[in-house]
């Protein structure tokens, strides 16, 4: 089955800096890759996904970037904020999977002002 | 919308105590799932369903059930609750056109804290 691995597992950065977080997948199978927030104590929501067929995609200051060559993917949220402090999963889902995702452990974000 | 909804959002359970955990959607979905959250271990399907009367197992299935007699409506029952299964729970659901093919957002639910002592 798919395995996702994200590193790194926290990361702290400056308010105002670039923050990036890496998946790496299993399945090449695997065609859907979504970026989901979970800030503390809330249930996790999507913020921004990729489909196999595209390469990077960008929405205000996150951006997603996908090398199915090399099975990884990646979430770049730049001009950081306080309020990105959160946990980011990153998934994994193949077309034919009935919308099973694997999600990765999750990266803790601590943005300091 | 009320989007998904579990209840209750905590519990304290005695080891070998049963219960349900209850979850309901208005969105019409089809696709519902269970994923339980420890720390630092990302999230882990339990169960999912593509429709009523359809369920089945997903990665850590074991000392859980479900039932889907309605689109709605997806319990989780927890039977013989053991220390293991202390863990916060997330109900989530989406939408798929396509049989077995779905990309759809997936909703979750707040959340249900559980604890076995």
């Amino acid at each position: 089955g798919e395995n996702v691995e994200q590193h790194p597992s926290t990361l702290s950065v400056q308010e105002g800096d670039s923050a990036v977080i890496k998946c790496t997948y299993s399945d090449s199978a695997s065609n859907y890759f979504p970026w989901y927030k979970q800030e503390l104590g809330k249930r996790p929501q999507l913020i921004i996904d990729i489909r196999s067929n595209v390469g990077e995609k960008k929405d205000q200051r996150i951006a997603v970037t996908l090398n199915k060559t090399a099975k990884h993917f990646s979430l770049h949220i730049t001009e950081t904020q306080p309020e990105d402090s959160a946990v980011y999963f990153c998934a994994a889902m193949a077309t034919d999977s009935w919308g099973k995702l694997q999600f990765g452990a999750g990266t803790q974000v601590v943005v300091t002002p | 919308n009320a989007g998904v909804t579990q209840t209750p959002k905590f519990r304290i359970l005695k080891i070998g105590q049963s219960m349900t955990l209850q979850c309901t959607q208005d969105m019409n979905h089809n696709y519902m799932y269970w994923y339980r959250q420890d720390p630092g271990m990302g999230l882990k399907l339990i169960y999912y369903s593509v429709g009523a009367g359809i369920t089945d197992k997903g990665e850590v299935p074991n000392g859980y059930n479900v039932s889907r007699s309605t689109t709605e409506d997806f319990p989780l029952r927890l039977e013989l609750a053991a220390p293991s299964q202390t863990s916060v729970y997330f109900c989530a659901s989406s939408y798929s056109r396509l049989a077995g093919s779905n990309t759809g957002e997936l909703f979750f639910g707040e959340g249900s804290r559980l604890t076995v002592l």
